[in-house]
Parts: C-alpha cells; structure tokens; sequence
C-alpha cells in the first residue's frame, strides 16, 4: 500500500529565504506526482505536475524534483514571500489498481514572516 | 481560468439526515472524483466517475455514499444518512484523462454533521 510522508511537518522561514520541502513515496510503481498548495480552510490549487519520466518540472519560483527510483520528491521555493504561506501538500498516482486515485501526504506547513 | 466550482461551501446537518454536495467540474473533462480531508488529517480518495459510472472507490465509499451526474455540468455526492464521522471538509476535482494528466480541485464544502 502506497504511504506518502511529508518532512518537515510546518516550517518557519522569514522572507526571502530559499526554501526545500520534501516528499517520501514507499513505492516507486507511480505515474506522476503532484504538487498542490492548501490555504486554511480552502481548496487545493495544482503548482505542478512531475511524470514519472521527468525529473523536474519549473513554474515561475517553484521547482519541483522527481526521484523515482528513492521514491523522493523535493519542491524548492525560491525568495520566499509571505504569500507563500500555507500548506502545501505532495500526492502521488500509483501504478496499477488505483491508478484513478491520488495517494496525499500529510503536508507542510509554510509560514513566511515578513 | 477554467475551475472545478463546489455548492455550498458549507453544510450543517443532523446525524441521519441526507446530504448532497454538488459540483461543476471543469467543462472538457471526462473524470470526476470525490476526496475528503478530515479536520487536521491526510485528504483521502472516495471515488473516480467516468463515462456514467463509478471506475474506482475506496473502502471509505460504502453504502451510505453515492455519486450521479445528473446532467451535462453536476457531479453529485450524495450521503444517506449522514454520522457525526462523515463531517469533513470534501473536494470535487476532475481531469482530462487518468494516468498522466493533471487533477484539478474545487473549493471544497466543508459539511459539519450535529
């Protein structure tokens, strides 16, 4: 069964700083991965999506690394901004039965101090 | 921007009484799915929709649960009788294809059961 671990739990940085948030996946059998930020009490917006071919997709500040094999995934964020507070969540799409479904970690928790 | 859109954003309800949440997924999309997150816990999947039926459900999805697209836009979360467990904040989101494509989220409807 397909386990996602997030580290660390919640993260205070001030602003500016280059940040790295990790995901651990127990199996390596998946699809893809995605990257999603949660703000309190709201809906998860996609940031980015990794094949399992890929090794790393950009967008804007965010860089998202994919190492299948070690079944890690690293989202970097670069100069920080309190608007990047919020939880930010990885979940990944196993391989065979149950591919429909997104497998959730239990998410980072980012606060960015002015 | 296209979006997923979730009706209402919060529900009240008494145990044993029936719920339904209702959803626009994003128009071109042919997948459709229920998650939930409990206060404080992982989002967990309850099930993927397509072509008029259910493709896949986790154990969480049993009886009490059922899905339905009544017509060419909703997508529909009904709970029989709901329990004071069953409240949870819970997300539609939908996808242009399964394995390799991109899930998008709604806002979620956070159901509180009393």
């Amino acid at each position: 069964k397909q386990e996602v671990t997030q580290i660390p739990a919640a993260l205070s940085v001030p602003e500016g700083e280059n940040l790295v948030l990790n995901c651990s996946f127990t199996d390596s059998a998946i699809y893809n991965l995605q990257w999603f930020r949660q703000d309190p009490g709201k809906g998860l917006t996609s940031l980015l999506l990794i094949q399992s071919s890929q090794r790393e997709q950009t967008s804007g500040r965010l860089n998202a690394s994919l190492d299948k094999s070690s079944g890690r995934s690293t989202l970097y964020i670069a100069a920080s901004q309190p608007g990047d507070s919020a939880t930010y969540l990885c979940a990944v799409r196993p391989r065979g039965t149950g591919f429909q479904k997104l497998v959730f970690g239990t998410g980072t928790r980012l606060l960015v101090s002015p | 921007e296209p979006e997923v859109t979730q009706t209402p954003s919060h529900q009240v309800t008494q145990m044993g009484q029936e719920v339904i949440l209702r959803c626009v997924p994003i128009s071109n999309h042919l997948y459709f799915y229920w998650y939930r997150q409990i206060l404080g816990q992982k989002v967990e999947f309850l099930v993927s929709f397509y072509n008029n039926e259910i493709s896949e459900k986790s154990e969480i999805f049993d009886d009490q649960f059922s899905v339905e697209r009544p017509d060419g836009s909703n997508f529909t979360l009904k709970i029989r009788s709901t329990k004071l467990e069953d409240s949870a904040m819970y997300f539609c989101a939908s996808s242009s294809g399964t394995t390799g494509t991109e899930a998008f989220f709604g806002q979620g409807t956070r159901l509180t059961v009393v």
